[in-house]
């Protein structure tokens, strides 16, 4: 079965403008989360999405935001854009979410934001 | 929130030998404990994971081992090679609001010497 799917790749902004990046699931996982990954610091989690529902949030500002639709596919958005937003941007889905079973991450999107 | 140290940060280690990461969590409800290889330019995998009602698991190569009492857990690779170059990351799951959240480490680069 086909995996998750993040568009686009790669992309740069400038500072103030907006972005939006897409993840589509594997087939039936109905849990997308969202992590911010920067050299040194790991995995951050922004958040996690299940059946439309935003089920839990990180410690991020609220220009980070997201969604989810009916189909699972999920988007997060991020307004303003400041020169620290430059990362790695991964999702992962997973079957039931609970974080007690495999995620299954995507290739990610790489924002510059110049 | 659960608070997740990974040690070390990076580590280097001739082909043959074993290597070990240690982790360490702050939250005693944390019942899951992943762990993920990513490979330069690649997404993060799951290599192997342990809940909390077992202290020690294997698959191959790789072990897991969780001392509950302490909220540490561990990651043993034998006879590494230089496939096993990677950065691991490991996580744990711990409750958060009516969900649960996986919160990650900063991650180990582990290079293997010929």
């Amino acid at each position: 079965k086909a995996g998750v799917t993040q568009t686009p790749r790669y992309l740069i902004k400038t500072r103030g403008q907006q972005v939006t990046l897409s993840c589509s699931p594997i087939s039936g996982h109905r849990s997308v989360s969202w992590y911010q990954q920067t050299p040194g610091q790991g995995l951050q989690f922004l958040f996690e999405y299940f059946s439309e529902t935003q089920r839990n949030k990180g410690n991020f500002p609220g220009r980070f935001s997201g969604r989810q639709f009916s189909n699972s596919r999920s988007e997060m958005n991020v307004s303003t854009l400041e020169l620290g937003d430059s990362a790695l941007y991964l999702c992962a889905s997973n079957l039931a979410g609970g974080y007690t079973g495999e995620l299954f991450f995507g290739e990610g999107s790489r924002l510059t934001v110049l | 929130g659960e608070n997740v140290e990974q040690h070390p940060s990076t580590l280097s280690v001739q082909e043959g030998d074993s290597a070990v990461i240690k982790c360490t969590y702050s939250d005693s409800a944390s019942n899951y404990f992943p762990w993920y290889k990513q490979e330069l330019g690649k997404r993060p995998q799951l290599i192997i994971d342990i809940r909390s009602n077992v202290g020690e698991k294997k698959d191959q190569r790789i072990a897991v081992t969780l001392n509950k009492t302490a909220k540490h857990f561990s990651l043993h690779i034998t006879e590494t090679q230089p496939e096993d170059s990677a950065v691991y990351f490991c996580a744990a799951s711990s409750p958060s609001g009516s969900a649960r959240q996986l919160t990650f480490g900063s991650g180990t680069q582990l290079t293997v010497l010929p």
